[in-house]
């Protein structure tokens, strides 16, 4: 069956912008997290979306905010872009419930801001 | 102390042999532990999952659990240069109801060489 599905895959933005990404996930999968992995912090964890609903947030400002649709398929948001933001956003999906908690991510959407 | 840790690396293994990473996580709550293979470029990739102490094997993979000493392992027998990557140990701190975080090590660079 199909991956998690992310896009755009790569993108460039200016400080101040603002990004959205999307992701789909694994058909089944209910639950969706997504992560910013960068040389220096390594894979960090932003938010976790289940059922429409936020159930879970790492340590990151307000500038960073999510979503889920009914189909499952979530978007995370950045706004005032920062040079720091530049990362690969990943995203990835589970059962959500009655699992072990192991993750499946997508390809990710590399991010540079200039 | 980091909440994972793992060898620094870069760990360089003959073609054909053994190749052995290790994980030691702080918190003793931890109910599930995972291995994620990282080629450069590409996102995680899930490649063993253990919950219980002991040895658990697929493949020419063994992961290795002792939860009284907080420890985790992964071995790669018959090393391939094609295993060359970035191994991540993760860890979800309260099984199911982890929410979508697992808690990532900074990951070892394995290289094979022929």
């Amino acid at each position: 069956k199909a991956g998690v599905t992310q896009t755009p895959r790569y993108l460039i933005k200016t400080r101040g912008q603002q990004v959205t990404l999307s992701c789909s996930p694994i058909s089944g999968h209910r639950s969706v997290s997504w992560y910013q992995q960068t040389p220096g912090q390594g894979l960090q964890f932003l938010f976790e979306y289940f059922s429409e609903t936020q159930r879970n947030k790492g340590n990151f400002p307000g500038r960073f905010s999510g979503r889920q649709f009914s189909n499952s398929r979530s978007e995370m948001n950045v706004s005032t872009l920062e040079l720091g933001d530049s990362a690969l956003y990943l995203c990835a999906s589970s059962l959500g419930d009655r699992d072990h908690g192991e993750l499946f991510f997508g390809e990710g959407s590399r991010l540079t801001v200039l | 102390q980091k909440e994972v840790e793992q060898n620094s690396g870069p760990l360089s293994v003959p073609e054909g042999a053994i190749a052995s990473l290790n994980c030691t996580y702080s918190d003793r709550v931890s109910q599930s532990f995972f291995w994620y293979r990282q080629y450069s470029g590409k996102s995680p990739e899930l490649i063993m999952s253990i919950y219980s102490n002991g040895d658990k094997e697929d493949g020419r993979f063994t992961a290795q659990l002792n939860k009284a000493s907080q420890y985790v392992s992964l071995l790669i027998r018959d090393s391939q240069p094609s295993d060359s990557a970035t191994y991540l140990c993760a860890v979800n701190r309260a099984g199911g109801t982890s929410y979508g975080k697992l808690t990532f090590g900074q990951g070892t660079i394995l290289t094979v060489h022929p």
